[in-house]
């Protein structure tokens, strides 16, 4: 079935550093790629998402870069700050079976902390 | 900036009691999923609903889980006989189109269910 795999599931570095999360996904017929950042308690929040028509999208400090044919998604935030700490989470459109139903298969999570 | 919204935040019930989870999508949404997730691992798709009939199910969705939109603006998620395992996060989930098409998937802020 459809899989997800998330790496490293913690990080820890320092503030203003970079962090990249890295994720593979085993349906080649994906083709959108979310990233949530999840804090404590709290809903998943797209922060950004990524189309199977293009290799990368950057927003500010956060960036999202795709290899289709490696089924390897990546996301780079830069300069991080510690309001970035939280649990992030990639997923994938699982658009295996019948029809088209957008359903989302998440990675395991990374726990990203940003120290002062 | 509308949200979609979930009742109760936290509920209690004891093991074999029937549970209602209840969802108000945004308002001009087609697609409706529930997620869940439990303490410290990843989000898991349960089922994805449109045009008032379930598109797709994971093998979590067993015949212990029903889902309804029973008026204009909810969407329920109910479990019939609740078991210990059932204790997670239930998130609610709307999107405008399906993932793949243009849209993201917004999320609820959760309910916490805790069977006793």
């Amino acid at each position: 079935g459809e899989n997800v795999e998330q790496h490293p599931s913690t990080l820890s570095v320092q503030e203003g550093d970079s962090a990249v999360i890295k994720c593979t996904y085993s349906d080649s017929a994906s083709n959108y790629f979310p990233w949530y950042k999840q804090e404590l308690g709290k809903r998943p929040q797209l922060i950004i998402d990524i189309r199977s028509n293009v290799g990368e999208k950057k927003d500010q400090r956060i960036a999202v870069t795709l290899n289709k044919t490696a089924k390897h998604f990546s996301l780079h935030i830069t300069e991080t700050q510690p309001e970035d700490s939280a649990v992030y989470f990639c997923a994938a459109s699982g658009e295996g079976g019948s029809g088209n139903t957008g359903k989302l298969i998440f990675g395991q999570g990374t726990t990203l902390q940003v120290k002062p | 900036e509308p949200e979609v919204t979930q009742t109760p935040s936290h509920q209690v019930t004891q093991m074999g009691q029937e549970v209602i989870l209840r969802c108000v999508p945004i308002s001009n949404h087609l697609y409706f999923y529930w997620y869940r997730q439990i303490l410290g691992q990843k989000v898991e798709f349960l089922v994805s609903f449109y045009n008032n009939e379930i598109s797709e199910k994971s093998e979590i969705f067993d015949d212990q889980f029903s889902v309804e939109r029973p008026d204009g603006s909810n969407f329920t998620l109910k479990i019939r006989s609740t078991k210990l395992e059932d204790s997670a996060m239930y998130f609610c989930a709307s999107s405008a189109y399906r993932a793949v098409s243009y849209n993201e998937q917004f999320f609820g802020p959760g309910t916490r269910l805790t069977v006793l």
